[in-house]
């Protein structure tokens, strides 16, 4: 049960897109779409961003969209607003019937 | 609303045994499977254990297999945690967590505000 992989950090300007993304293997990301993001601003609680790879739950911007190609998935923010400075983490289900989760990025907005 | 609340945290010599504890509501609980997630202080979040909605489903990381055990009592609402043969590295806040359907594979769309456990002599 090896961490999905994510850069440890990116950075935009506001306004600007950006994308994070998450790599792992044919036994998880690349044999599933049940990948989902998280969002965490420091000291609080995670919330979903996006599940089963593209969907997102009611009430998440449409500025975030999720897609996956091969064993590698990708969450896209765009228009990036100062308020979406936060870590970020991507997770999936696996063969195993656990979850895993990647290392978390930190987003920067310049 | 639908409300997850996390308690059992707390300070626990190495080798010792913790319980924690989830209470749900809002929601048809048995409808929906249920992990705990921890995030180490300064580190990012790791899966730990979790559970269908009918319970007899468990599923556990190798970080902590064979040392806790993860159940749920669907007449009480509440999910659990019982942690044996705690380790330094086991320090965390533990969140309980709501997946989206009554397995594992969806992810989590409703989390507890975590409960902290600290593993030290």
């Amino acid at each position: 049960q090896s961490a999905l992989t994510q850069p440890a950090s990116v950075s935009g300007s506001p306004g600007q897109s950006i994308t994070i993304s998450c790599t792992g293997t044919s036994s998880d990301v690349g044999g599933y779409n049940y990948v989902s993001w998280y969002q965490q601003h420091p000291g609080k609680v995670p919330t979903l961003l996006i599940y089963d790879v593209n969907n997102r739950p009611s009430g998440v911007s449409n500025r975030f969209s999720g897609s996956k190609s091969g064993n590698t998935a990708s969450l896209t923010i765009s228009g990036l607003q100062a308020e979406d400075e936060a870590n970020y983490y991507c997770s999936s289900y696996t063969s195993s019937g656990t979850q895993v989760f990647g290392g978390g990025t930190k987003l920067t907005v310049l | 609303e639908v409300q997850l609340l996390e308690s059992g945290g707390g300070l626990v010599q190495p080798g010792g045994s913790l319980r924690l504890s989830c209470t749900a509501s809002g929601f048809i609980f048995s409808s929906f499977a249920m992990s705990w997630v921890r995030q180490g202080p300064g580190k990012g979040l790791e899966w730990v254990s979790g559970v269908g909605g009918s319970g007899v489903d468990t599923y556990n990381a190798d970080s902590v297999k064979g040392r806790f055990t993860i159940s749920r009592d669907n007449s009480k609402n509440t999910l659990y945690l019982q942690m044996n043969s705690l380790r330094v590295e086991d320090t965390a806040v533990y969140y309980c967590a709501k997946h989206r359907g009554v397995t594992l594979v969806h992810g989590m769309h409703v989390w507890g505000q975590g409960t902290t456990v600290i593993v030290s002599s």
